[in-house]
């Protein structure tokens, strides 16, 4: 089943955070993060596996809640750069299957 | 090489004739991934190939699709027949292993098919 991303579109003015959530019915393995930019390809972001932990990209960080089912991708003191359509990629327990699922996708506007 | 490369990069054909869309994954990356992404839509899978493992078939949308994958590097992806709703831009991506607990996917720039 295709995880669920909020909000569907940001923007920031450079300096502001802004968190994206990405949330599944089911009980999730790992939770992939990628980025795109226009008519670009996907570019791969981070990993987590469930347990909870944190992980850091320069000023790009998430979290897996296993509970919730949901991650979150923090990013502080945005840059024009981090601009781009963020998709996250869910692989739910116990299903047997190795593919990414992803969510439509949450676009972010970083303006100066 | 030192990305994966996809080809052609663009290609319009008339509705009802085939394609062929060309993957060249990363050397060394044993799992291959296409994915179809439609206008404003998220990444839609369509079929997963693991070394010489029968491949996962499970998301193609119909039968006008198929896939190989030659010599565990190489992928065709092939649309017979073709509809103006297979239009979009097919990516295709490559990873280390299937473990996707410890591999990213790097993509390729992807194909943007159009049909007309």
């Amino acid at each position: 089943q295709q995880p669920v991303q909020s909000p569907q579109a940001v923007i920031l003015r450079e300096g502001e955070d802004a968190v994206i959530n990405c949330s599944s019915s089911k009980a999730l393995y790992s939770v992939h993060w990628y980025r795109q930019k226009h008519g670009e390809a996907p570019v791969f972001l981070m990993i987590l596996l469930k347990g909870g932990e944190q992980k850091g990209h320069e000023k790009i960080s998430a979290s897996f809640n296993e509970k919730k089912q949901q991650s979150s991708l923090y990013l502080t003191a945005s840059q024009l750069s981090y601009s781009g359509t963020y998709f996250c990629g869910t692989v739910r327990s116990g299903a047997g299957s190795y593919q990414l699922t992803f969510g439509k996708g949450t676009k972010l506007s970083v303006i100066p | 090489g030192a990305g994966v490369s996809q080809s052609p990069s663009n290609k319009v054909t008339e509705k009802g004739k085939d394609v062929e869309l060309r993957c060249d994954p990363i050397s060394g990356h044993t799992a291959l991934y296409w994915y179809r992404q439609s206008l404003g839509q998220g990444l839609e899978f369509l079929i997963y190939f693991q070394g010489n493992s029968a491949p996962d078939k499970s998301g193609l949308p119909s039968d006008r699709f198929s896939a190989e994958r030659t010599g565990g590097s190489v992928s065709t992806l092939t649309i017979q027949r073709t509809q103006q709703e297979d239009s979009a831009v097919y990516l295709c991506a490559s990873s280390l292993g299937r473990d996707v607990g410890a591999y990213g996917y790097t993509f390729g720039s992807g194909t943007r098919l159009t049909v007309v």
